[in-house]
């Protein structure tokens, strides 16, 4: 069974701050991790994935197989970074096709001027 | 190009009747999934389309649920005699093939059953 975590609800920071939203995962094979994210009144989009190593609106995230994890962070939060952010597993069913996602619960990212 | 797709936007109805949601995923995508975004249980799948077939139907949650896809484009899914932990928004996406792909989704249907 596939499962992914984020332990934070809610996460407030001030505008210049570093931000890190934790995400772990619990998967046994070779998994594909994104982050999307939903901006207010906006559709569920795509920020990252691991398989693309970008860096997207400052955004980055490293997958670490050891501690099953896959953080998104960035170094100065903006105010326009406020929104709910997924993290979300692609992985094999018994049948090995890799489709659907498993989402977390999702992080509610709050950014103060 | 045109997104993701659907409608209604809103659909509020009462307990035990049927309700219809339409999805129009981005031309040539051949892969389509359903979710539902609720209160507390987060973004859950609920099934999958590849073509027209529907290899996972593992994620509908009760046999009041059902989906079909016609002619690899537009996708149903159909709620029969509602209640009211169905009220949900109800989220369609696509993506070209379906493996490990970047999934893209529509704005989604507000379902309450009242």
């Amino acid at each position: 069974a596939q499962r992914v975590t984020q332990p934070e609800k809610l996460l407030s920071v001030f505008k210049g701050a570093p931000v890190e939203l934790k995400c772990n995962y619990s998967y046994s094979g070779s998994p594909e991790l994104f982050w999307y994210v939903q901006y207010s009144r906006q559709r569920l989009q795509l920020l990252l994935r691991h398989i693309s190593r970008e860096s997207i609106k400052g955004f980055t995230a490293d997958l670490n197989k050891g501690e099953t994890s896959f953080h998104l962070k960035k170094p100065f939060a903006q105010e326009e970074d406020s929104a709910m952010y997924y993290c979300a597993l692609s992985g094999e069913n018994s049948g090995g096709s890799n489709y659907k996602l498993t989402f977390g619960k999702g992080t509610l990212l709050t950014v103060n001027p | 190009g045109a997104g993701v797709s659907q409608s209604p936007s809103n659909k509020v109805t009462e307990k035990g009747k049927d309700v219809e949601l339409r999805c129009d995923p981005i031309s040539g995508h051949t892969a389509l999934y359903w979710y539902r975004q609720s209160l507390g249980q987060g973004l859950e799948f609920l099934i999958y389309f590849q073509g027209n077939s529907a290899p996972d139907k593992s994620g509908l949650p009760s046999d009041r649920f059902s989906a079909e896809r016609t002619g690899g484009s537009v996708s149903t899914l159909t709620i029969q005699r509602t209640q009211q932990e169905d009220s949900a928004v109800y989220l369609c996406a696509s993506s070209l093939w379906g493996l490990q792909e970047t999934q893209y989704f529509g704005p989604g249907t507000r379902l309450l059953v009242l």
